[in-house]
């Protein structure tokens, strides 16, 4: 257990409301990330973080927005959902040996479903 | 880019026996590390094994054990004694080392581990 939680869990919305979904830590890891998983595809990574008010775009970043204003905090933001966005989310930490980024572990995930 | 190939999407085993699940992945880069990991019906992202690129030892953990070309650039996960708890999708996953590095995951191969 990696102590990363994600809320909620699942949510369903309406196309062109605005979504925020929560991604929380507990052990100080530096690096977090978000990824979508959809059939067919695995997970492809939408935004990661490498510190506080540090980001960077994965390879499917359009339509989405992330903020880190504190360490243990990793929100993933759909400005105006739609439904090419239903999808399950995952956020991510880094190694919490601290020896290096390169093991990720990951949140239980959050299903979204945007009608 | 780097790419995961994960080519066979579903495989069946009998409980107790031995199955190979499959993984190439092309890159230029020499320093990597490769990744399998678990999802089980619950969603949840378990991490099976890791191998780093300059070890020459394939990676080990309890019945899960990995094969290891680097040449033929393949990375395959050997599952020993299966039990009805491996019944999972299992992805293949490959990051090169250094800093904001990104995990590019395969797309996934079902295993039925069958009573």
């Amino acid at each position: 257990d990696a102590g990363i939680t994600q809320s909620p869990r699942h949510k369903v919305t309406e196309t062109g409301t605005p979504v925020t979904l929560r991604c929380h830590q507990t052990e100080n890891h530096r690096y977090m990330y978000w990824y979508r998983q959809d059939p067919g595809h695995g997970l492809r990574l939408i935004h990661y973080s490498y510190g506080v008010k540090d980001t960077d775009k994965g390879e499917v970043s359009d339509g989405y927005s992330v903020s880190r204003s504190k360490t243990e905090d990793f929100l993933l933001t759909l400005e105006s959902a739609t439904s090419s966005q239903t999808s399950v989310y995952f956020c991510a930490i880094s190694d919490p040996l601290g020896g290096g980024q390169e093991t990720q572990y990951f949140g239980p995930g959050t299903r979204l479903l945007v009608l | 880019a780097q790419t995961v190939t994960q080519s066979q999407p579903e495989m069946s085993v009998q409980e107790a026996e031995t199955v190979t699940l499959s993984c190439t992945y092309d890159t230029s880069e020499s320093n990597y590390y490769l990744f399998w990991y678990k999802q089980p019906p619950s969603r949840q992202m378990i991490l099976v094994i890791r191998q780093e690129a300059y070890k020459q030892q394939n990676a080990t953990e309890n019945r899960f054990s990995v094969n290891f070309q680097k040449a033929a650039k393949s990375f395959s996960l050997k599952i020993s004694d299966s039990q009805l708890g491996d019944t999972a999708m299992y992805f293949c996953a490959f990051m090169i080392t250094g800093a904001n590095s990104k995990l590019t995951f395969g797309k996934g191969i079902t295993l039925s581990v069958r009573p």
